[in-house]
């Protein structure tokens, strides 16, 4: 079945760093969705990208689909205390509308 | 717009004991709900879907007897853990979703089960 890699499992940086998330699925996905979970929280939508190579930003937030709809990265700029958070990643494949996700990147900030 | 309501949002019960999870859309119908369950620092692992009137498809390793889900409307799904275990013990989310394929999932708030 389809399965979605992502990395890395934690990531920790200071307030101001950049943090980079990427995923991976194996096989072609018809569009990938980010969605940010808060401690206790449950996952809110961020972003879907659809189109090959397709590359969408958020303020401090950039998304990138590969050109072969594959993989996917989510890159934070300046990193801020409020983006702590688990981030993940979730791909459809083909006809199946089901969402796979991946593992998720735990991003905590140190002030 | 787009409100999924979950309840209860956490619940402590005694094995052996079942639990129902209800989880609404407010201002949508929902023709595909899902039932996620995550433990811990884990990622989100889908349980089964449910389509409204049908009975519901569960993922490979998931008891139906055991999580029963019921889709009787358009705007309630419903899942019951029955003959609760501690190892049922996890966070069940619940997401619906507008149209097959091109729209974001919408999540419930979650319901923290623990089972003592």
């Amino acid at each position: 079945g389809q399965q979605v890699m992502q990395i890395p499992q934690y990531q920790h940086v200071q307030e101001g760093e950049d943090f980079t998330t990427y995923c991976n699925s194996s096989t072609t996905l018809s569009n990938i969705q980010w969605y940010k979970q808060r401690p206790g929280g449950h996952p809110v939508f961020l972003i879907q990208l659809v189109k090959s190579g397709e590359v969408k930003k958020q303020k401090r937030l950039t998304f990138q689909f590969g050109e072969a709809k594959k993989n996917s990265s989510l890159h934070i700029t300046a990193t801020q205390t409020t983006d702590v958070g688990t981030y993940f990643c979730a791909g459809r494949g083909g006809s199946n509308y089901k969402l796979t996700f991946g593992k998720g990147t735990l991003l905590t900030v140190n002030p | 717009g787009a409100v999924v309501s979950q309840h209860p949002s956490w619940v402590i019960c005694k094995s052996g004991t079942s639990v129902k999870i209800e989880c609404r859309s407010l201002d949508f119908q929902a023709t595909t709900m899902f039932w996620y369950r995550q433990f811990p620092k884990q990622s989100l692992m889908l349980m089964a879907t449910s389509n409204e009137g049908s009975k519901a498809t569960y993922e490979q390793g998931v008891e139906k007897d055991k999580f029963l889900i019921n889709h009787a409307s358009l705007t309630l799904s419903t899942l019951t853990v029955t003959s609760a275990h501690p190892e049922d013990s996890s966070f069940y989310i619940c997401s619906a979703d507008i149209t097959h394929g091109d729209s974001p999932l919408h999540f419930g708030n979650g319901t923290r089960l623990t089972v003592t």
